[in-house]
């Protein structure tokens, strides 16, 4: 399967702990986005990453979110001391570089529940 | 800060009619729109898209229709199967992609 793949499908963590959602983008492809889907809306923009960089964080929160995309391996959405709050669904999407008119492919999301 | 609006969250339209999905965007610089589907437990498909310089495009029974003037972006759908149930998503891109709240298209048999 060479599209994008998330893992895990789905996370289940109690107040307080960390979550780690892991993205590997399409084949060739070095720019990854990570988007968040509460229940009930839509698709919102939290980060935009190059290898190795972070391009654009103007939708991450400013606390407990981080995110990385380093030289070998998949990025990583990080989230630490959950709250009910951040239970969503999160998506992570890949271009092969800027979007200059060319869709974004997505992976089937990571659906995180905090009890 | 919603740069992208989909104000109508849901759509029933009959098996064989048009639907008609709706878009506003507010940002003048974004320059390439798309539309998504997404089905419940999966990650949203790219369906079609339209650049700036363009008014209409059109793939198979999917024409989607720009007008800069008034930042108004549209999907039709013609003729609607219920295979197209689901969620459809409003896009629009410069340097990153940001995304509408989405319309739930219900066709019925």
């Amino acid at each position: 399967n060479a599209g994008v793949m998330q893992n895990p499908r789905h996370l289940v963590r109690r107040r307080g702990q960390e979550a780690r959602l892991r993205c590997s983008p399409m084949k060739g492809h070095s720019h990854v986005y990570w988007y968040r889907q509460l229940p009930e809306e839509g698709l919102k923009f939290m980060v935009y990453l190059q290898k190795e960089n972070i391009i654009d964080e103007s939708g991450m929160p400013k606390e407990r979110f981080s995110a990385e995309f380093p030289k070998e391996g998949p990025s990583i959405l990080r989230i630490q001391q959950v709250v009910r709050g951040d239970s969503a669904a999160y998506f992570c999407a890949s271009s092969p570089g800027l979007l200059n008119n060319s869709p974004l492919h997505f992976g089937n999301g990571t659906r995180l529940t905090v009890t | 800060d919603q740069q992208v609006k989909q104000n109508s969250p849901s759509l029933s339209v009959q098996e064989g009619r048009i639907s008609i999905l709706n878009c506003d965007y507010t940002n003048s610089m974004f320059d390439y729109f798309l539309w998504y589907k997404k089905y419940p437990a999966e990650g949203p498909t790219f369906l079609i898209s339209i650049s700036s310089i363009k008014d209409k495009n059109e793939d198979g029974r999917f024409t989607v229709f720009l007008n800069k003037s008034a930042k108004h972006l549209s999907l039709h759908i013609v003729p609607s199967q219920p295979g197209d149930s689901a969620v459809y998503f409003c896009a629009a891109s410069v340097g990153d992609m940001r995304f509408g709240a989405g319309t739930r298209l219900t066709v019925k048999p």
